[in-house]
């Protein structure tokens, strides 16, 4: 699997979208992308993912480029809740398999 | 409600004692995955199963152990090979066949002293 690379950390002010970008410039042709977020102490959750056209859910928005080598995943309006650790990783959706969790990038949405 | 659960929450043994940490998922998922996680890091993947009596190591697993013997269960023994014990440990399934996410549970935090 192919592995991502995200800032250390971010700030964003409640009410507005938080923005967190991802790169994965190795990434195959039959690999997803998918966003995970951990608030303290208990297990991630799963956010979103996408192969290679946007998507949305209730919960946020993914942005895949054109050549599929970097992704943005979008909390349209954060909450102090949103304050968590958010990872990206990529995987062969289908199989199991290796997945790298990196250090991920850690939100801080302030009042 | 379907979910994964681990037991226990957290979980203290003497160095040099064998332990096993229990994941259970009741969600029909094909494949189960483990987890360790430091302070201030990312998850590294330690075991990994598809199928009943099949696994594969991950990227750590030197002093770790595991079983599948029914699709429900994958537990995990940290050995007393394994040098640093002391860490959060997530559990993990998914669906095989078909791009859906990972769901994790609640994890376990074991302390060796």
């Amino acid at each position: 699997d192919a592995k991502t690379t995200q800032p250390p950390s971010m700030d964003c002010a409640e009410g507005r979208a938080a923005n967190l970008p991802c790169n994965h410039s190795t990434i195959s042709g039959n690999e997803y992308v998918y966003w995970y977020r951990q608030i303290h102490s208990q297990g991630p959750q799963y956010i979103i993912h996408g192969l290679k056209n946007n998507e949305t859910n209730e919960m946020a928005s993914l942005i895949i480029t054109e050549d599929r080598k970097s992704s943005t995943l979008i909390l349209p309006h954060a909450t102090l809740r949103d304050t968590a650790v958010y990872y990206c990783i990529v995987r062969v959706g289908t199989n199991a398999g290796k997945s790298t969790f990196g250090d991920g990038t850690t939100l801080t949405v302030k009042p | 409600d379907g979910g994964i659960t681990q037991s226990p929450k957290y979980l203290f043994r003497k160095e040099g004692q064998n332990v096993t940490l229990s994941c259970e998922q009741n969600l029909n998922h094909d494949a189960m995955y483990w987890y360790r996680q430091d302070p201030g890091q990312g998850l590294r993947l330690i075991y990994y199963s598809q199928i009943v009596n099949d696994f594969q190591k991950g990227d750590i697993a030197e002093g770790y152990s595991v079983s599948r013997e029914k699709k429900e269960s994958f537990p995990l023994t940290v050995t007393s090979a394994q040098k640093n014990p002391t860490a959060f440990y997530l559990c993990a399934s998914s669906i095989l066949g078909a791009p859906y996410g990972y769901t994790f549970g609640s994890g376990t935090r074991l302390t060796v002293v």
